[in-house]
C-alpha cells in the first residue's frame, strides 16, 4: 500500500508571499501525482495532474514540481482566496488505489 | 457545464444500508469514469471506489470492499453507490466525482467533483 505524507500540516504565509507544500510518497509514482485545493464547505477542485500540469483554469501561480516519490507545490504568489486545503493523490499503484495525502493546510 | 448532483444520504442506524446516486450532465457519460471519494467529519479524502466507462472495471478501497457496490445506468447518466453493513466509521460527506479525462479503463485524477452528500451512521 502506497501512503501518501504532507508537509507541513498547517502553513501561516501572508498574502503575497511564496508558499511551497511538500508530499512524499512511500513508492515510486513517477508522475502520476495530483493536487486539489478544498475549501471550507466545498467539493475538491482539481489544480495539477502529472505532477506539473495545470488543470483547465488554474491561474498560472500554481506550479507543480517533482517525480517518483517528492513533490511539491508551489504559489508564486499568495492570494486571499488560495487560503485553503491542499490534499497530494497518488494514482500510480497497479491494481489502481488511488491515495490521498492527509492535506496542508494554508492560512494566515 | 459540466454537472454532478449526488444525492441519497442521511441517518442510518449501524448495520444499516444506504443507497447513493449521483446525476450527471453536460458531458457524455459513458465516455468517462466514475469515482466516490469520501471525507469524515474534520478529516482527509478517502478515495472509495472507481468504475470504468463501460462499467467493466471496478475496484474498491479495502475499507468497503465486500460492503459497498458501485454501478453505473448508461441510459440514465447515474452513479450508483449502494452500502451494506454500515459502521460508524462509514460517517463522512460522499462525493461523485469524474476521472479528468475520458478513457477506457481507469483514469486516477478527477474533475470534477459534486458537492457531496452526507451520510450518518449513528444509533
Amino acid at each position: 500500500e502506497i501512503v501518501m505524507t504532507q508537509s507541513p500540516a498547517t502553513l501561516s504565509v501572508s498574502p503575497g508571499e511564496r508558499a511551497t507544500l511538500s508530499c512524499r510518497a512511500s513508492q515510486d509514482v513517477d508522475s502520476n501525482l495530483a493536487w486539489y485545493q478544498q475549501k471550507p464547505g466545498q467539493a475538491p477542485r482539481l489544480l495539477i495532474y502529472g505532477a506539473s500540469t495545470r488543470a483547465t483554469g488554474i491561474p498560472a501561480r500554481f506550479s507543480g514540481s517533482g517525480s517518483g516519490t517528492e513533490f511539491t507545490l508551489t504559489i508564486s504568489s499568495l492570494q486571499s482566496e488560495d487560503f485553503a486545503l491542499y490534499y497530494c493523490q497518488q494514482y500510480n499503484h497497479w491494481p489502481p488505489v488511488f491515495t490521498f495525502g492527509p492535506g496542508t493546510k494554508v492560512d494566515f | 457545464e459540466v454537472q454532478l448532483v449526488e444525492s441519497g444520504g442521511g441517518l442510518v442506524k449501524p448495520g444499516g444500508s444506504l443507497r447513493l446516486s449521483c446525476s450527471a450532465s453536460g458531458f457524455t457519460f459513458s465516455y468517462f469514469g466514475m469515482n466516490w471519494v469520501r471525507q469524515a467529519p474534520g478529516k482527509g479524502l478517502e478515495w472509495v471506489s472507481s468504475i470504468s466507462s463501460s462499467g467493466s472495471y471496478i475496484r474498491y478501497a479495502d475499507s468497503v470492499k465486500g460492503r459497498f457496490t458501485i454501478s453505473r445506468d448508461l441510459a440514465n447518466n447515474s452513479l450508483s453507490l449502494q452500502m451494506k453493513s454500515l459502521r460508524a466509521e462509514d460517517t463522512g460527506v460522499y462525493y461523485c466525482a469524474r476521472a479528468a479525462v475520458a478513457a477506457a479503463g481507469l483514469v486516477g485524477w478527477f474533475d470534477p467533483w459534486g458537492q457531496g452528500t452526507l451520510v450518518t451512521v449513528s444509533s
